[in-house]
């Protein structure tokens, strides 16, 4: 079937604008997560969602970075008035959640966000 | 919290020979889930091997089988018989198996060279 798809592949964008990220989970998958990949920092955990259950937003380095989940499904990462360190490869994974069997996340090709 | 580490930024490896990744993991917990992650120049994460905290018994899955410690907290992969294919950057990862948090805790990743 088909996997974690995310979009755009590739975004650059001047400093201070906005951007947004878009993850297609798995399908059947409850819980979807957003990690960061950046060089100075490795793999960050950003945000986590299971179901209709209140987001774990302990991950956002600040107020500019939101997400939101819409359906239950596809997940919208937004990031206000961008900065370079903001470059990075933002990363999504799915996976069936606490209540299935199988926790392993399964992650889409990310996109490389570059803030110039 | 807990963390991942990571000691080898780089390792090297002759096509058809053995070689072994290190991990390490600080952890108060007891209950927990462990795993080796691939990621080749596509950025595509590939889950490679999990392991329970709970079993003693090590994962293995073809030519990738993990050292568990869980006294030590020390995780290791080891590729047997090297193929070019292999070449990426492996992660360590840790998840809680209990609570709320369901995020993957990162090490900061092995460069793994195949050498023909």
């Amino acid at each position: 079937g088909a996997g974690v798809s995310q979009s755009p592949s590739n975004k650059v964008t001047e400093k201070g604008k906005d951007v947004e990220l878009r993850c297609d989970p798995i399908s059947g998958h409850t819980a979807l997560y957003w990690y960061r990949q950046s060089l100075g920092q490795g793999l960050e955990f950003l945000i986590y969602f299971q179901g209709n259950s209140a987001p774990d937003k302990s991950g956002l380095p600040s107020d500019r970075f939101s997400a939101e989940r819409t359906g239950g499904s596809v997940s919208t990462l937004t990031i206000q008035r961008t900065q370079q360190e903001d470059s990075a490869v933002y990363l999504c994974a799915s996976s069936l959640g606490p209540s299935g069997g199988a926790y392993e996340q399964y992650f889409g090709p990310g996109t490389r966000l570059t803030v110039t | 919290a807990q963390t991942v580490t990571q000691s080898q930024p780089e390792m090297s490896v002759q096509e058809a020979e053995t070689v072994t990744l290190s991990c390490t993991y600080d952890t108060s917990e007891s209950d927990y889930y462990l795993f080796w992650y691939k990621q080749p120049p596509s950025r595509q994460m590939i889950l490679v091997i999990r392991q329970e905290a709970y079993k003693q018994q090590n994962a293995t899955e073809n030519r990738f089988s993990v050292n568990f410690q869980k006294a030590a907290k020390s995780f290791s992969l080891k590729i047997s018989d090297s193929q070019l294919g292999d070449a990426a950057m492996y992660f360590c990862a840790y998840r809680s198996a209990g609570g709320s948090a369901r995020q993957l805790t990162f090490g900061s990743g092995t460069q793994l060279t195949v050498l023909p």
